[in-house]
C-alpha cells in the first residue's frame, strides 16, 4: 500500500508568491494535517483536517489555508510568501485524528523562498 | 496547554553503547506521548507511543521509553546502538487538541564505530 504522498517535492518561490501544496493520505485513512518544519527546529502544527472540515489550526496567519477534498486529500495554500516561510513542510495522515493515534507522514515539500 | 523539552540536541555514542535520549512535557490533561524518527530527506516514523495502558513502551528497532508521571518524563533508551540508529529522534505530546501534536526541537544521534 502507498503510504502519504506529497507534490512537489522541493519548490523554489519568490517573496510575494502564492504556493500549494499538496498531499494524497494512506488509502482509508480520514484525517490529514500538516505541519512545519523549520531547519533545526520540530514540527509546528498548521492544521487538521477530518471529513473536509477543519479540527484544528495552529497559531500561523491568514496568510496558511488549507482544505480537505470528497476523496480526503489535502492541499496547503500560502499567500504572499515571507523569506520566513521557507521550510519543509510535512503532511501526515492517520484514520480518525483521534488523540491517541499515531501520525504517519509523508516526505514532506520543502519549500525555499528567495 | 502542551509542551516537550528535549534535553541535549546533539547526542553522540559509541557503537553498542546504551542510547539515552531525554524528554519532558507539560500537559494540562493525561498525555499521549510519542517518539517519533526522521532520517535525512525522509518523514517522521514512529517508534512508539504511550497511551495509558503501560507505563514502560517497546518499540520497533528495540527502542523502549518509560512513562514516568511523577518527573513528567518520557525518556527514549536503546540497550545498544547500531550504526543504523543515527538519526534525528523528536518527542512529541498529543492532549486536548486531538488533532495537535506538539513536537520537540528534537535529538540528533550520531554513532561512532
Amino acid at each position: 500500500d502507498a503510504g502519504v504522498t506529497q507534490s512537489p517535492t522541493h519548490l523554489i518561490k519568490t517573496r510575494g508568491q502564492h504556493v500549494t501544496l499538496r498531499c494524497s493520505p494512506i488509502s482509508g485513512h480520514k484525517s490529514v494535517s500538516w505541519y512545519q518544519q523549520v531547519l533545526g527546529q520540530g514540527p509546528q502544527f498548521i492544521f487538521q483536517y477530518y471529513e473536509k472540515e477543519e479540527r484544528g489550526r495552529g497559531n500561523f496567519p491568514d496568510r496558511f489555508s488549507a482544505r480537505q477534498f470528497p476523496n480526503y486529500s489535502s492541499e496547503l495554500n500560502v499567500n504572499a510568501l515571507l523569506l520566513g516561510d521557507s521550510a519543509l513542510y510535512l503532511c501526515a495522515s492517520s484514520l480518525d485524528g483521534a488523540t491517541n493515534e499515531k501520525l504517519f507522514f509523508g516526505s514532506g515539500t520543502q519549500l525555499s523562498v528567495l | 496547554a502542551q509542551s516537550v523539552t528535549q534535553l541535549g540536541s546533539h547526542v553522540s555514542v559509541s557503537e553498542g553503547a546504551l542510547v539515552l535520549l531525554r524528554c519532558n512535557y507539560s500537559s494540562s490533561v493525561p498525555p499521549y506521548l510519542f517518539w517519533y524518527v526522521q532520517y535525512p530527506n525522509q518523514g517522521l516514523q514512529l517508534l512508539l507511543k504511550y497511551t495509558s495502558a503501560a507505563t514502560l513502551v517497546k518499540g520497533i528497532n528495540g527502542f523502549e521509553a518509560e512513562f514516568k508521571k511523577s518527573e513528567t518524563s518520557f525518556h527514549l533508551t536503546k540497550p545498544s546502538a547500531h550504526m543504523s540508529d543515527a538519526a534525528e529522534y523528536f518527542c512529541a505530546v498529543k492532549g486536548t487538541n486531538a488533532g495537535k501534536s506538539t513536537f520537540g526541537d528534537g535529538t540528533t544521534l550520531t554513532v561512532k564505530p
